[in-house]
């Protein structure tokens, strides 16, 4: 059973589009999250939702709006695709109690805009 | 300023030895974590290992053990008898206490590890 599963794996398309991505988790966590992975591997929080209510919104475009319809899902939705979207997102789920919550990341959505 | 330093882009090391890994933080926190990360090249983030500020012992997993120097704030990540499946990127993360629910991981930006046969 994967535990924080996303979809697609890879999605390519045309500039200007607009496209989701999906992701579940079974931990039975309550906080989610989607992190942006650029070319240089740099990781980067776009955001997070505690129990469906948004908690992390960084400076991020509004053309990427985060939906979470319950505590194992939170989706990402992307309007009007550009070339500088293209890299890794990959999804995360975590306890949020402690200092300690690790973070369970999904297996990354490669989007490439071409 | 940067919150989480890795200071070595890309190691090497020969099969069955061991490596480190170096990461140095900063926060005028008392309460943190400390978390390092595995991305080997399928792409996926692994977690390998976690240190909180108030732990006396350095944290250990199999072979992976951090050498936790607090007044230093630096957190090592020490691979023993390194496999040829530890080629990977490693990532340092930090937690600090402060902050509710806005709490983030901070991220350092990489060391590549490659391991020669």
């Amino acid at each position: 059973d994967t535990a924080v599963s996303q979809t697609p794996k890879y999605l390519v398309t045309q500039m200007g589009n607009d496209k989701s991505i999906k992701c579940e988790q079974n931990l039975g966590h309550d906080t989610m999250y989607w992190y942006k992975q650029d070319s240089k591997k740099f990781l980067k929080i776009m955001f997070s939702y505690n129990n469906k209510e948004l908690i992390i919104n960084e400076t991020v475009p509004n053309r990427f709006s985060p939906k979470s319809p319950d505590k194992a899902h939170l989706n990402l939705h992307i309007n009007s695709l550009e070339l500088g979207d293209s890299a890794v997102y990959f999804c995360a789920s975590s306890h949020m109690r402690q200092t300690n919550e690790k973070l369970f990341f999904g297996s990354g959505t490669q989007l490439s805009v071409l | 300023a940067q919150k989480i330093t890795q200071t070595q882009p890309g190691m090497f090391v020969q099969e069955k030895e061991a490596v480190t890994l170096d990461c140095t933080y900063d926060t005028s926190d008392q309460s943190y974590g400390l978390f390092w990360y595995k991305q080997p090249s399928s792409g996926e983030m692994i977690f390998l290992i976690y240190q909180g500020s108030y732990d006396e012992q350095n944290a250990t997993e199999g072979r992976y053990s951090l050498n936790f120097q607090k007044a230093r704030k630096s957190a090592n990540l020490v691979i023993s008898a390194s496999q040829l499946g530890d080629s990977a990127m490693y990532f340092c993360a930090m937690r600090e206490g402060r902050g509710g629910n806005n709490r983030k991981l901070i991220w350092g930006l990489g060391t590549s590890l490659a391991v020669n046969p």
